[in-house]
């Protein structure tokens, strides 16, 4: 089975920290994502990543980037942490951008900034 | 930007009952998906419908495409305890487009 491992399930922060979220997956996938969910709003797209050192903004990048160095991992950075950057955050992967893309999710990384 | 509209957001209901969620745009889409995420957890795919009209079964969970490939609904015969958990759908634009858009969920209780 494919397994996509976040590498916490829980985070506290102050405002104005640097946050990295991390994310690896064993299956050899092409594309990775980040995504927030929080109560209301469903799951929006942050990043996203096709190859190796390659992103694209997904829908609401601001505040956020990230780094794909190598193709298992993919991490997401909050530059300076903020109150509204409390949330669910979700990593994914899939195999390749054909069609039919079935994402594989890790069990998510809760952030609270204090 | 494509939208995806789902209802209820939120449905209660006792075992045994069945129930029906619905998944709807005013955009096409090459495919649609339907997943369900557990407390705690990340989403899991349950299946991707393809074709316009489409029905497929997953024991007692039967999905239905549209036939303009706009809409879709989960339908879940005798509910279970085990089918608690947030139900999303999630389309495939297409046309070169690979990112999926999401609803909002539909969070199901299903009471013992």
């Amino acid at each position: 089975d494919v397994k996509v491992t976040q590498s916490s399930r829980y985070l506290v922060k102050r405002t104005g920290e640097k946050v990295f979220l991390e994310c690896v997956q064993d299956m050899d996938h092409e594309n990775m994502f980040w995504y927030r969910q929080d109560p209301g709003l469903g799951l929006r797209l942050i990043y996203f990543s096709y190859d190796v050192k390659m992103k694209e903004k997904g829908d609401i990048p601001e505040g956020y980037s990230v780094s794909r160095e190598k193709k298992e991992r993919f991490s997401l950075i909050l530059e300076s942490a903020s109150t509204n950057q409390t949330s669910m955050y979700l990593c994914a992967s899939s195999f390749d951008g054909v069609t039919n893309e079935k994402l594989f999710f890790g069990s998510g990384t809760q952030l609270s900034v204090l | 930007t494509q939208l995806l509209e789902q209802s209820p957001q939120f449905l209660s209901i006792q075992e045994g009952e069945n129930l029906t969620v619905y998944c709807n745009s005013s955009s096409v889409f090459s495919s649609l998906q339907w997943y369900r995420q557990e407390p705690g957890e990340g989403p899991v795919l349950l299946v991707t419908v393809v074709t316009g009209g489409e029905v497929k079964k997953l024991k007692r969970l039967t999905f239905q495409f549209g036939d303009a490939r706009k809409d879709s609904s989960l339908h879940i015969t005798a509910a279970q305890p085990g089918d608690t958990g947030l139900y999303l759908c999630a389309g495939e634009p297409g046309a070169g487009s690979y990112q999926l858009t999401f609803g909002k969920g539909t969070k199901l209780s299903v009471i013992p």
